[in-house]
């Protein structure tokens, strides 16, 4: 059965540190892995997603994440982190052929001036 | 801005309540999938409609039903509900049901029942 962990359910960073939000994952099979952020009173954005390829993905804002598939791990990175990114960060996971989403838990990122 | 919209923003129903939420998708996408949200969790998946027809479900019981319209837009509708149905419902749609598909969200509606 497929699953996904974030690690840690909130991470504080102080403005123009590098931040990793951390994310393993289980399956038994292919994978596509997705990291959301999640503003408050919104829905979901995509960052960024990993389907083939490379295993280091460039997102938006700023954002990479970086497949390992002997880790069975997705982190996030950004190198210097704005309090404009405060908000609760997604990883999830679907496999081929299927659209359902499993999401991790989440991991509210809280940057500190 | 995903171009998906929800409505109402915000609910309250008490226990054994009928509810519908709705949601509008982009134009051509044929795919509407559904989430629960609860206070503090990551979304889970209600089911997904790809051309008004069903196409998979999660864990949820039979209470939990759905439409989706021609018109790229759909419904949620939730019977006798219950407290643990308090959340944030969230609709996403995509063009087509591949796994290359992104999903776009909407804002979610917030359900509270006491």
């Amino acid at each position: 059965a497929q699953s996904v962990t974030q690690l840690d359910s909130q991470v504080p960073v102080f403005e123009e540190a590098p931040v990793e939000l951390r994310c393993n994952y289980s399956s038994s099979v292919s994978v596509y892995l997705f990291w959301y952020v999640q503003y408050p009173n919104q829905g979901l954005q995509l960052l960024l997603k990993y389907l083939s390829g490379s295993t280091l993905v460039k997102g938006i804002n700023g954002f990479e994440a970086e497949f390992n598939k002997s880790q069975t791990s997705f982190h996030l990175r950004k190198p210097s982190v704005h309090i404009s990114d405060t908000a609760e960060y997604f990883c999830a996971v679907t496999y081929s052929s299927a659209s359902k989403i499993i999401f991790g838990s989440g991991t509210r990122l809280s940057i500190r001036p | 801005e995903t171009g998906v919209t929800q409505s109402p923003t915000h609910l309250i129903k008490t226990r054994g309540q009928q509810v519908t939420l709705r949601c509008s998708s982009q134009s051509g996408h044929n795919t509407v999938s559904w989430y629960q949200q609860a206070l503090g969790q990551g979304p889970q998946f209600i089911f997904q409609y790809y051309r008004e027809e069903e196409n998979g479900r999660g864990n949820f019981p039979p209470r939990f039903s759905g439409l989706q319209f021609p018109n790229y837009s759909s419904e949620l509708n939730v019977n006798a509900l219950e407290l643990d149905d308090s959340a944030l419902y969230l609709c996403a749609s995509s063009l087509g049901q591949g796994d290359q598909e992104t999903q776009y969200f909407g804002p979610g509606t917030r359900l509270l029942v006491l």
